[in-house]
């Protein structure tokens, strides 16, 4: 099993581009979500799937677009980049049950 | 919504001293409690995943524990070392949101050699 993938691992962006992050599990996992890391913020739910063609809003979605075609794959979009979007993005996924969230190994992202 | 809180916010230790800080979760609706340990510039990798009021789990020298009565959880590290330093995170299922993990700030431990 490879996990969580993510890619890119580092993006840099200018004002007003957009862009899609990539998350992908192979775990069959039901449940997948975005994360930001910001310094001294801890970590910040951006947006979540309890499925494939079910998406729901975390505390930051402003800015961001998602969407669960697959249950292996839940992009993550950016509509118009802004200097408040740079930071680490994480992408997670866990199955049903008290199950162990796992966390690709995120993406650095600057937006100019 | 389900509110989880961490305490301390941060942790200066000496090599071989033991450590532990606390995960407080309400103990309405509790489902499950997790916790992370999180090195700069890595992923959260998952420590424990506890369910059951009196659970103990253990990963070297690194322990928790959990009461879903009172609603709180310790993580202890016996003989902190250097490699130990990073920011621990728990977390928990909100059922009222879908099961979605809450986070909770993190502590942010320093093991000084």
């Amino acid at each position: 099993n490879a996990g969580v993938t993510q890619t890119p691992k580092f993006q840099v962006l200018k004002t007003g581009q957009s862009m899609t992050l990539q998350c992908a599990q192979d775990m069959n996992h039901e449940y997948m979500s975005w994360y930001r890391q910001d310094p001294g913020m801890g970590l910040r739910l951006i947006h979540y799937s309890v499925g494939a063609g079910i998406t729901d809003q975390g505390e930051v979605p402003n800015g961001y677009n998602v969407s669960r075609s697959t249950t292996e794959d839940f992009p993550l979009r950016l509509l118009s980049a802004a200097p408040s979007q740079t930071s680490v993005y994480f992408c997670a996924s866990v199955g049903w049950g008290a199950d162990t969230q796992y966390f690709g190994p995120g993406t650095r992202l600057t937006v100019l | 919504i389900l509110n989880v809180e961490q305490s301390p916010q941060s942790l200066h230790v000496q090599e071989g001293d033991s450590t532990n800080f606390t995960c407080s979760f309400p103990s309405s609706n509790f489902y499950a409690l997790h916790w992370y340990r999180w090195e700069t510039a890595k992923s959260p990798e998952a420590l424990f995943v506890m369910t059951l009021n009196g659970d103990e789990k253990k990963k070297g020298r690194i322990s928790a524990t959990l009461n879903t009565k009172e609603g709180y959880s310790y993580l202890y590290i016996k003989g902190s070392q250097p490699e130990d330093s990073a920011t621990y995170l728990c977390a928990s299922p909100s059922l009222n949101q879908g099961g979605k993990l809450i986070f909770g700030q993190g502590t942010e431990l320093s093991v000084k050699p």
